[in-house]
Order: structure tokens, then sequence, then C-alpha cells
């Protein structure tokens, strides 16, 4: 079936530090792949997407490869701030559904 | 304008009853769903309905069951609440069911049984 796996957290980080969340998924086929941002409180939001490989995602200064290869999808950002404190979610769209992996928490302090 | 709203927020209710939660989008997508989100932060699909046609149905106590009075709302309904029913709900809608599609969720519904 199809899974993902992400880095296990919490994650706490500096402001300006250096963020990756690492992301690797199991699927048939040729599935899209997504990361979605919780903020605290709040429902799901879509940070960023790709479709197939070696396509990159962008948004607000986080990035993420769909690497076919690897069969992963990291997520990164070069400088955090405050508010990307949130717990981020990798997931991958295929038969209908979205499967999402279990959630990555990152606190970032100033 | 809010794309995808739930109501209620919150939800506390005791063991056995019965309740019901309502969502709506306004984005004109033809594909809702409803997730449930436990007390550590993992996300499992519950239902998804395409054009009011249940497409979706995971391993879901049959107390639950969802109705779609049209493509704009997707609401759920739970029977003989039990504690281990305790946990956010949230809807979602998309434009179609499968590929790039965003998903859009809405707030979520905290459900506390006591």
């Amino acid at each position: 079936g199809n899974s993902v796996t992400q880095m296990e957290g919490p994650v706490t980080l500096s402001e300006e530090a250096f963020l990756t969340i690492n992301c690797t998924y199991t699927a048939t086929g040729y599935p899209s792949l997504f990361w979605y941002v919780q903020y605290p409180g709040e429902g799901l939001q879509l940070l960023l997407k790709a479709t197939k490989a070696d396509d990159k995602g962008s948004n607000k200064g986080f990035e993420a490869t769909y690497r076919k290869e690897t069969t992963s999808f990291h997520l990164e950002k070069g400088s955090v701030q405050v508010s990307d404190s949130a717990v981020y979610f990798c997931a991958l769209r295929a038969d209908y559904k979205l499967s999402f992996g279990a959630g990555t928490t990152v606190t970032v302090r100033a | 304008d809010t794309a995808v709203s739930q109501t209620p927020k919150y939800l506390v209710t005791q063991m056995g009853n019965d309740k019901s939660i309502k969502c709506e989008q306004n984005l004109g997508h033809d594909t809702m769903y409803w997730y449930k989100q436990d007390s550590k932060k993992f996300l499992k699909i519950m239902f998804s309905y395409n054009n009011k046609e249940l497409i979706i149905n995971e391993t879901v106590p049959n107390r639950f069951s969802p109705k779609s009075p049209d493509k704009a709302h997707l609401n759920l309904h739970i029977n003989s609440l039990e504690l281990g029913d305790s946990a956010v709900y949230f809807c979602a809608s998309s434009q179609g069911t499968g590929g790039p599609y965003e998903q859009y969720f809405g707030p979520g519904t905290r459900l506390t049984v006591t």
C-alpha cells in the first residue's frame, strides 16, 4: 500500500537556523507529493507540492524536490523564523486518497 | 470568505450520545473528505464523497455515518459516542479525486467525549 515515513520530532531550532525534515514514501505508480503545515489551533494548509519526478516545490522560503530514485521529498528552509513554528506533514496522493506522514513538530526559538 | 467551514469548533459530550458535525465549502469543489486527527497529531482519512457519491470508506465503525446533501456540504453523524472518538475532525475539499489537486482543509472540530 501507499505510505509516508517522516522524520520524528520534535525539532527545536534557533531563529535563522537551517531546517530540514526528511520524508520518504512508498507508492505504486507516480503519486503527487505535498507538504502541509498546521499552525497551532488551525487546520492544515498546503505549503508546497510536486507532481512528477525532479519537480521542485517552493513557497515561503521552503523547498522540496521530488526524488523518484530515492523515493524522497525532503523539506528544507535556509533560515527559519519564530513564525515557522508549526507541525509539518508530508503527504502523497494516490488512489484518490491523501496519505499523511506522522507529522513533525517544529519549534523555533528567538 | 471562509473556503471550508465546520461547525461546531468545539464539541463536548458524554458517552452514548449522538452528535453531528457540519461542513460546508464555497470553492465549487466536487470532492469532500473527513479526516480524524488523534492526540499524537496522526491524520487518517475516514470518508470521501465525489458529487455526493461515497468513494472512500476506510475502516471506520458504522457508528460514523457521513451524509452529503449536495456537493457543497458533507456532514458527519456519530452514534453512541465512545471515549476513543475524542479527536479533532477535519473536513476538506478538492477540485477532483486524484492527481495534483490540492485539498483545502477546514479549521477542525475538537470532539471531547467524557
